[in-house]
């Protein structure tokens, strides 16, 4: 069973900084490309930032372009987000969301979502 | 304000069929699969619709999906009160060289 497990989250103030883990299970996470998926309060699903599953090619959202830095250690099967110069509108629940190729690339499963608060 | 399109709400009663839009542009429905998810309040989203119109293992087949240039449609044939839920469709956009999704629909069953 595919399983994405996030953490990191909480309470911080504006301009400090934060860093998610996801952890995966059940499927070989060397061989998929991830991604960082956001939800603000009562609001719609945002992405946030890809990486392939090499860490080869990496994209970012233009809201957290230069503030927030995607990796992962396929060693220890993790994917990460470190967020830096945290805004009030990073307030969020993040999800880590898995992409896989069937023949066309979608998110196929999401992690249970960690919440980040900013505020002071 | 979300890159893709869709209505805040729909509604219908159980046993009827309803109809979800999402409208895009050349860069990302126009170019690139459609995918859709359900999520139900406190939870993660669920796959739902992959490349337009299949479904993954387990999804049951009152689910449908369409495209059509630059548009999509999610369907749901025998509306169950276990529908009531948001729905989101998503596509890859390649100006945006990101995932982009619609702002969610509020499904409510009557």
């Amino acid at each position: 069973e595919v399983q994405l497990v996030e953490s990191g989250g909480g309470l911080v103030q504006p301009g400090g900084s934060l860093r998610l883990s996801c952890t995966a299970s059940g499927f070989t996470f060397s061989d998929y490309s991830m991604n960082w998926v956001r939800q603000a309060p009562g609001k719609g699903l945002e992405w946030v930032s890809y990486i392939r599953s090499s860490s080869s090619t990496i994209y970012y959202a233009d809201s957290v372009k230069g503030r927030f830095t995607i990796s992962r250690d396929n060693a220890k099967k993790s994917l990460y987000l470190q967020m830096n110069s945290l805004r009030a509108e990073d307030t969020a629940i993040y999800y880590c969301a898995r992409e896989s190729y069937g023949g066309t690339w979608e998110i196929d499963y999401w992690g249970q979502g960690t919440l980040v608060t900013v505020s002071s | 304000q979300s890159v893709l399109t869709q209505p805040p709400s729909a509604s219908g009663t159980p046993g009827q069929r309803v109809t979800i839009s999402c409208s895009g542009s050349r860069s990302n429905i126009g170019s690139n699969t459609v995918n859709w998810y359900q999520q139900f309040p406190g939870a993660a989203p669920k796959f739902l619709i992959y490349n337009n119109n299949q479904r993954p293992s387990g999804v049951p087949d009152r689910f449908s999906g369409s495209k059509s240039g630059t548009s999509a449609s999610l369907a749901i044939s025998g509306l169950q009160s276990e529908d009531e839920a948001d729905y989101y469709c998503a596509a890859w956009d390649d100006s945006l060289t990101g995932w982009v999704f619609g702002g969610g629909t509020k499904l409510t069953v009557l």
